[in-house]
């Protein structure tokens, strides 16, 4: 079993739609990314959280220590959307990130 | 101005020869890494190096080896190459709040 977990592993949606990713960890962190993988391979990190909630235009993520479990939001999808989404952990500052498998994400016009 | 930058993007080469790739950045981060994704997209830590010394290095073989000459760079060599080596290679940077990638470099080794 991953010590990162994401659901759901393949996601579609309309245009227009308000769509969640979740992550599930079961080990001590010091904070958690997002992050985001377009088709042409380039990652880039979308937060950076280690409590509550911040929010970057129609992107939302959240996260719940005690209960171990991050969210990312998307308000109003879009097809420039569709990409991989992942999650990672910072395990309380050991400089190593365990990443989950990744949300796929595909948004249809 | 790029904030983790890799070299070469793709490199393709045979079966035993010997690699470097490359990876310089201009964040002032103390922390860099390599990352290695597979055929299935999952990405898995390799190497991390802090003010240049090595902090993790994870079940790799010893034909890879990470070198720091200084705290913008960490290069990745890697000897005598194998078709399971084949993969995209992600170099990383972090700091308290913050953290980058690298585009990657896809190695195909044939």
């Amino acid at each position: 079993k991953n010590e990162v977990e994401q659901s759901p592993q393949n996601l579609t949606a309309q245009e227009g739609e308000f769509i969640t990713i979740n992550c599930s960890y079961s080990v001590g962190i010091s904070a958690l990314h997002w992050l985001q993988q377009h088709p042409g391979g380039g990652i880039v990190s979308l937060f950076m959280l280690s409590s509550g909630k911040k929010k970057h235009g129609r992107l939302i993520a959240t996260i719940n220590i005690q209960e171990k479990h991050s969210s990312l939001h998307i308000t109003a999808s879009h097809p420039r959307d569709s990409a991989v989404y992942i999650c990672a952990v910072d395990t309380s500052g050991t400089y190593k990130y365990i990443f989950g498998t990744g949300t796929r994400l595909k948004v249809l016009a | 101005d790029t904030a983790v930058s890799q070299t070469p993007k793709y490199l393709v080469t045979q079966m035993g020869n010997d690699k470097s790739i490359k990876c310089e950045q201009n964040l002032g981060h103390d922390t860099m890494y390599w990352y290695k994704q597979d055929s299935k997209k999952f990405l898995k830590i390799m190497f991390s190096y802090n003010n240049k010394e090595l902090i993790i290095n994870e079940t790799v073989p010893n034909r890879f080896s990470p070198k720091s000459p200084d705290k913008a760079h960490l290069n990745l060599h890697i000897n005598s190459l194998e078709l399971g080596d084949s993969a995209v290679y992600f170099c990383a940077s972090s700091a308290v709040g913050e953290a980058f990638f690298g585009q990657g470099t896809r190695l195909t080794v044939v």
